[in-house]
Formats: C-alpha cells, structure tokens, sequence
C-alpha cells in the first residue's frame, strides 16, 4: 500500500480482555517497528522486526504483550488481560532495510475501562 | 540516563518569526542519525529532517534547518518564518547503530509543543 495502515483506529475494552492490534507496513519494507504513546508522553519502543531474523523484543513491558510477524509483511500486537496502564496510542512504523526511511502508521488508540 | 533530552515541554511563537527548539542526545557510538519528527493533534507522525552523524553540513529542508553541534551533542530544529499549521507537538529522535546484527530502533525524546500564534 501506499503508506503504513494501521487497524483499528480506535479500540475500548475492559479490563481483562484481550486485543489484537494490526499493522500492515509499506510493501516491500523488510523492517517493522512498534511504539507505544502514552498520553502527553514520547514514544516508548516496544518492539522490533527485521526480515527473517529473530525479532527484537526488548521494549515490550510484560509478559502481557507478544507480537509477530507473519510472511515478512503483517504485524500483530497482542495485549492480553488488559489493564487500565496499558491505555495508549500505539503506533508502527516500517523501514526499508533497518534504519532510514521510517514511516508510521496513523495509530491505534486503545482505552482499557 | 536519558539518550534522548527535549528540555522545552512548550515553546511559543509569533506566526512569521523563527523558533528553535533543542534537543541534546547522549551516545558513545561514532556513527548515529538524529531525526526530527512533526505530530500534529491528528497524531500522525511526519518525518521533518534528517542528520548523520558524519554528515559535514547542517541538514536543511525548506523552513527547516538543524543546528547540528557535534561537540556539544545538540541538534536543535530551527524553523523559520512560522505558520500557524507548525502547532503542534515535536520529537527529536536518534538511531544508534545496529547491536548484534539486530537493532536499528529510534529512542525519541519527550517532544516540545509548539504554539504559533497569530
């Protein structure tokens, strides 16, 4: 696609729920990156995938939170049992190769009630 | 410690006037790229600028220039003549080399909201 696409826009669920978040990056971008905003906060780094290589997971908080990457193109960032701490704006991000170009999603914003 | 260090949470400036907005990082590594990004109150995230760390001259794109000081860790933005559309939220970023084969992530600082008022 023409830019990174990112769905939902908008997500609420309870607390204890669980939620997939989806990122389908720029063809033919090998690198995927996620970040979390937190209100009035810079971007938290969660995770980060390059071509075939094992993802680099350093970022992610708990537990909680796992992601993949499926055929080198869509993402997935799941939070399961969601807590009211995890409400944020989370945002991917894709690159050709690893470290220039990078383009961001328009984010999803996730409200734990 | 902070890599990424953005000590404005906000900055006002009369539309047409020049504003900077500073940035300083904290690296060991010789080879680095800082960026600068726009978030407008849509959230979207705009690429502005670019700098590497070898790079002899200050980056400059249209209104935009970064005042690039090595020595000093800085990288301020500059952008000139403000518009009202400049409003919004900044974040200064960098991109350390790659560790282990793996890792090219931004670390992005708090950011600076700017207001340009008429």
């Amino acid at each position: 696609g023409a830019g990174v696409s990112q769905s939902p826009s908008n997500k609420v669920t309870e607390k204890g729920k669980d939620v997939e978040l989806r990122c389908d990056p720029i063809s033919g971008h090998t690198a995927l990156y996620w970040y979390r905003q937190s209100l009035g906060q810079g971007l938290e780094f969660l995770i980060y995938f390059q071509g075939n290589s094992a993802p680099d997971k350093s970022g992610l908080p708990s537990d909680r939170f796992s992601a993949e990457r499926t055929g080198g193109s869509v993402s997935t960032l799941t939070i399961q049992r969601t807590q009211q701490e995890d409400s944020a704006v989370y945002l991917c991000a894709s690159s050709i190769g690893g470290g220039y170009g990078y383009t961001f999603g328009s984010g999803t914003r996730l409200t734990v009630v | 410690a902070q890599k990424i260090t953005q000590t404005q949470p906000g900055m006002f400036v009369q539309e047409k006037e020049a504003v900077t907005l500073d940035c300083t990082y904290d690296t060991s590594d010789p080879s680095y790229g800082l960026f600068w990004y726009k978030q407008p109150s849509s959230g979207e995230m705009i690429f502005l600028i670019y700098q590497g760390s070898y790079d002899q001259q200050n980056a400059t794109e249209g209104r935009y220039s970064l005042n690039f000081q090595k020595a000093r860790k800085s990288a301020n933005l500059v952008i000139s003549a403000s518009q009202l559309g400049d409003s919004a939220m900044y974040f200064c970023a960098m991109r350390e080399p790659r560790r282990g084969g793996s890792n090219y992530k931004l670390t992005f600082g708090k950011g600076t909201l700017l207001t340009v008022n008429p």
